[in-house]
């Protein structure tokens, strides 16, 4: 199946700093990707679709300024964490849609654990 | 989007058949029935998709009746690395690009 990387796996930062996730098609062109984070315990929640070369719809509840998303090819979209406080500390998932996919459409990243400290 | 409801746990032993059901009685004429396998510190990985009756692959059966107001995830045979947490989702044809909203999702454990 088709690929998607996501990078890094896992970053500690400080309280302030801001983070940046890339997540990359690896062997299909992704006109849409989703971002997701998820809780300890707890299902993924959608915050952003991300559409290549538009602006992203950001989900009720989800701060656009905190979380830039930026998707500038076909193949890559990232996700900023800016000025990180530890409640920003989660697991950050994306997903990329192909388009030429058969029954399965959507690929998804590894996830990003993100310690805020 | 439609809502889905799934069991919040199950346990099973090795090499037994296991089925989570999923209810969705809201579901769309236009929407597909997906399940995704996700362990811990991973993303989910697809496991099947359907609208109707049965689909079966390599590693899943998925059952769906007529008024598609609930499905069926069945794992033949499963073993300890089967212990994962399923999602059930409904949602626009995969052609559409879906946004895809997970639920709850059910905690399998296998156990030896």
């Amino acid at each position: 199946g088709a690929v998607v990387s996501q990078h890094p796996s896992r970053v500690i930062c400080k309280s302030g700093t801001s983070v940046k996730i890339e997540c990359r098609s690896l062997d299909f062109q992704a006109t849409t990707m989703f971002w997701y984070r998820q809780f300890p315990k707890q299902s993924l929640m959608l915050m952003a679709t991300s559409n290549e070369g538009s602006k992203a719809t950001y989900e009720q509840g989800v701060e656009k300024d905190k979380f830039l998303i930026n998707h500038a090819s076909l193949t890559l979209s990232t996700l900023t964490v800016t000025s990180a406080h530890p409640e920003d500390s989660s697991f950050y998932i994306c997903s990329a849609r192909n388009p030429k996919g058969t029954s399965e459409k959507l690929f998804f990243g590894s996830g990003t654990q993100l310690s805020v400290l | 989007l439609a809502k889905t409801t799934q069991p919040i746990s199950m346990d099973s032993y090795e090499g037994q058949e296991v089925n989570i059901t999923c209810s969705h009685n809201n579901i769309a004429t236009n929407d597909y029935i997906t399940w995704y396998q996700q362990f811990p510190s991973q993303g989910p990985r697809f496991i099947i998709q359907g609208y109707k009756t049965k689909v079966t692959n390599e590693v899943a059966s998925l059952f769906i009746p007529a008024d598609r107001k609930s499905s069926t995830l069945s794992l033949p045979r499963v073993s300890l690395s089967d212990t994962a947490v399923y999602y059930c989702l409904v949602g626009d044809p995969p052609e559409y690009g879906n946004k895809l909203v997970f639920g709850a999702g059910t905690i399998l454990r296998v156990k030896s």
